[in-house]
């Protein structure tokens, strides 16, 4: 059965750097998204994409997050200048509601866990 | 603004034991309730979804909209039921963000 996946699945940094985040979705899904979990926290959404644009993003997806879909395959979150309070898990999500009668399903990756020091 | 909750952090049951873990919601429209698990060192995976109106592992849910609650229940608990159980709400039934409460774990105990 198809999976999203996520690299590295483990990213420590410093402070002040930046890191992207990689998923492959599945294969032809069409919609894509991030959320993240501090620790013993919610999960949080971050953005949603679609048609190679954001459709949705929270109020935590500011000016040092982006995201991309540079070819066919990968789905990236990119944080420019990461801060302590970054230190979080990543999960990508994909789905595709044509494929799933018209009921979107999301499918989410093993996560990224992420370590600002 | 949409909000799930999940009163209970930690529900722990001995195995034959029923369960049921709760989730109330708040949202003036018509949402999608779901319920997602994790299991121990896995991703997080759909179980159920209230418009199917299907048990799954023999999980089921009901949505009362009266009440605002999407509450999880099984009648006999299985240790292999021991997961991360998460609550979640769309706003439609179309493509959207996903808004979760902040999960309970259950321990089913031999």
């Amino acid at each position: 059965e198809p999976e999203v996946t996520q690299t590295p699945s483990h990213q420590v940094t410093q402070m002040g750097q930046e890191v992207i985040l990689r998923c492959v979705p599945i294969s032809n899904h069409l919609y894509f998204y991030w959320y993240r979990q501090i620790l013993g926290q919610k999960v949080e959404f971050l953005v949603s994409f679609y048609n190679n644009e954001i459709s949705e993003k929270s109020e935590i997806f500011d000016d040092q997050f982006s995201v991309e879909r540079p070819d066919g395959s990968n789905f990236t979150l990119k944080i420019r200048s990461t801060k302590l309070e970054d230190s979080a898990m990543y999960f990508c999500a994909s789905s595709d509601p044509k494929k799933q009668g018209g009921l979107e399903t999301q499918y989410f990756g093993p996560g990224t866990r992420l370590l600002v020091l | 603004a949409q909000r799930v909750t999940q009163p209970e952090k930690l529900l722990s049951v001995f195995k034959g034991a029923p369960v049921e873990l709760k989730c109330n919601y708040s949202y003036s429209g018509s949402p999608e309730l779901f319920w997602y698990v994790q299991y121990s060192r896995q991703r997080l995976q759909l179980l159920l979804r209230h418009i199917s109106r299907e048990s799954i592992k023999g999980f089921t849910a009901d949505l009362n909209k009266g009440e605002t609650s999407f509450h999880l229940k099984k009648p006999f608990a299985q240790e292999e039921d021991s997961a991360m159980y998460y609550c979640a709400l769309k706003r439609s039934y179309n493509t959207d963000k996903l808004i979760f409460g902040t999960g309970t774990r259950l321990q089913v105990f031999p």
